[in-house]
């Protein structure tokens, strides 16, 4: 799987734009963006993925570069219920999400 | 509708003794994980199903054992527990054709 590197932690001011970034260079062809976060003291919840094209839902919108080797999740109008630790992930839709890390994702907390 | 279901939420065990976290789902999902999560650690797969009649070893399956009763459920025995293994343990399954891990609201461990 390849691998992502995120920043450890970010701020972000209530009501203003969250963007946090992931960086994935080693990303192959048939491997999707996905997106996890995790508020404290509660299961792990999906955002979003994407493969080369960008996506929005109703939480989220995701930018992926043209070389696929970095994506943004952006969070519009952050609120103080997004802070929580904020998973990058890499997969093929194939894969069996066997031995699958999340690692240390970003802790974001968001500030009145 | 549920999601995804563990008991208990919370354990004290000695060392030694054995304990079973259950968890269910009722979403008619194939896949089934565990997952453990230490401070600064992120997630690390402990075993995972990816259909009824199916375990595998994810990164740290040692110490543990898991079965899939049926296809709503699949438990996670510790058969003689150690300080080690105190975590906060998830349950997540996943539809065989998407990519979305749906979590359960964790089972926080404690050996004394």
């Amino acid at each position: 799987d390849a691998k992502t590197t995120q920043p450890t932690s970010m701020d972000c001011a209530e009501g203003r734009a969250a963007n946090l970034p992931c960086n994935h260079s080693t990303i192959s062809g048939n491997e999707y963006v996905y997106w996890y976060r995790q508020i404290h003291s509660q299961g792990p919840q999906y955002i979003i993925h994407g493969l080369k094209n960008n996506e929005t839902n109703e939480m989220a919108s995701l930018i992926i570069t043209e070389d696929r080797k970095s994506s943004t999740l952006i969070l519009p109008h952050a609120t103080l219920r997004d802070t929580a630790v904020y998973y990058c992930i890499v997969r093929a839709t194939t894969d069996s999400w066997g031995k699958l890390q999340f690692g240390a994702g970003t802790q974001v907390v968001v500030t009145p | 509708n549920a999601g995804v279901t563990q008991t208990p939420k919370f354990q004290v065990l000695k060392t030694g003794q054995s304990m079973t976290l259950q968890c269910a789902q009722d979403m008619n999902h194939n896949s089934m994980y565990w997952y453990r999560q230490d401070p600064g650690m992120g997630l690390r797969l402990i075993y995972y199903s990816a259909s009824e009649g199916t375990t595998d070893k994810g990164e740290v399956p040692n110490g543990y054992n898991v079965s899939r009763l049926n296809k709503r459920e699949f438990s996670l025995r510790l058969e003689s527990a150690a300080p080690s293994q105190t975590s906060v343990y998830f349950c997540a399954s996943r539809l065989s054709v998407s990519g979305e891990l749906f979590f359960g609201e964790g089972s926080r461990l404690t050996v004394l």
